[in-house]
């Protein structure tokens, strides 16, 4: 199946910092990119959605400003945390829809993000 | 109503049990269908797509009832290994782009 590729896997920042995470589709085009949260024992919550050369569509409650989303290619999306908090903490994971598969939605390995 | 809602459980069943999940969604326009796995702390892998005809993997059979707005997962001869949370996902494509909308997941745990 198509692969989607997520990087840093882990990283552990400074509070006040910025982290950046990328995410790639590798074997196909992905113009729609999916990022999400989720927490120990919670479920996936969508943060945004990014479209290849627009703005992203951000979830209520998530702020744009904070969580930067640049989806400059087909293939590359990132997720920037600014001014990252130990509030924000927390497993990132992305996804790309591959259209000429159907539709069908792959995930990248997840990013773990601990601020202290 | 939420848009995609599944019983979150856990189901608890042994070894060998069939075991059976389902799923409704809201939106009729819907158009594709999905059923992912999830193991702690790991990134959502899918399992199989979901089609009015069925769709068969082995232990696995997917089903979806467009009428009735429901998609369901059979798991037969249940393993240790089948242990996890399985995500029931629709996407929707609107005027806004793709929507892409999760349930919030069923547990299995399967004991010995």
């Amino acid at each position: 199946g198509a692969v989607v590729s997520q990087h840093p896997s882990w990283v552990i920042c400074k509070s006040g910092t910025s982290v950046k995470i990328e995410c790639r589709s590798l074997d196909f085009q992905a113009t729609t990119m999916f990022w999400y949260r989720q927490f120990p024992k919670q479920s996936l919550m969508l943060m945004a959605t990014s479209n290849e050369g627009s703005k992203a569509t951000y979830e209520q409650g998530v702020e744009k400003d904070k969580f930067l989303i640049n989806h400059a290619s087909l293939t590359l999306s990132t997720l920037t945390v600014t001014s990252a908090h130990p509030e924000d903490s927390s497993f990132y994971i992305c996804s790309a829809r591959y259209r000429a598969g159907g539709n069908t939605i792959y995930f990248g390995e997840g990013s773990w993000l601990t601020v202290v | 109503r939420k848009e995609v809602e599944q019983d979150p459980g856990p189901f608890n069943v042994p070894e060998g049990a069939t075991v059976a999940f389902n799923c409704t969604y809201s939106n009729s326009a819907s158009q594709s269908f999905f059923w992912y796995r999830q193991d702690c702390r790991k990134e959502p892998k899918l399992l199989m797509s979901v089609y009015s005809s069925g769709n068969e993997d082995g232990r696995f059979t997917a089903q979806l009832n467009r009428a009735s707005q429901y998609i369901s997962l059979l798991i037969r001869d249940s393993k240790l290994s089948d242990s996890a949370t399985y995500l029931c996902v629709v996407i929707l494509l609107n005027q806004a782009g793709t929507a892409l909308i999760f349930g919030k997941g069923t547990t299995l745990s399967v004991s010995s």
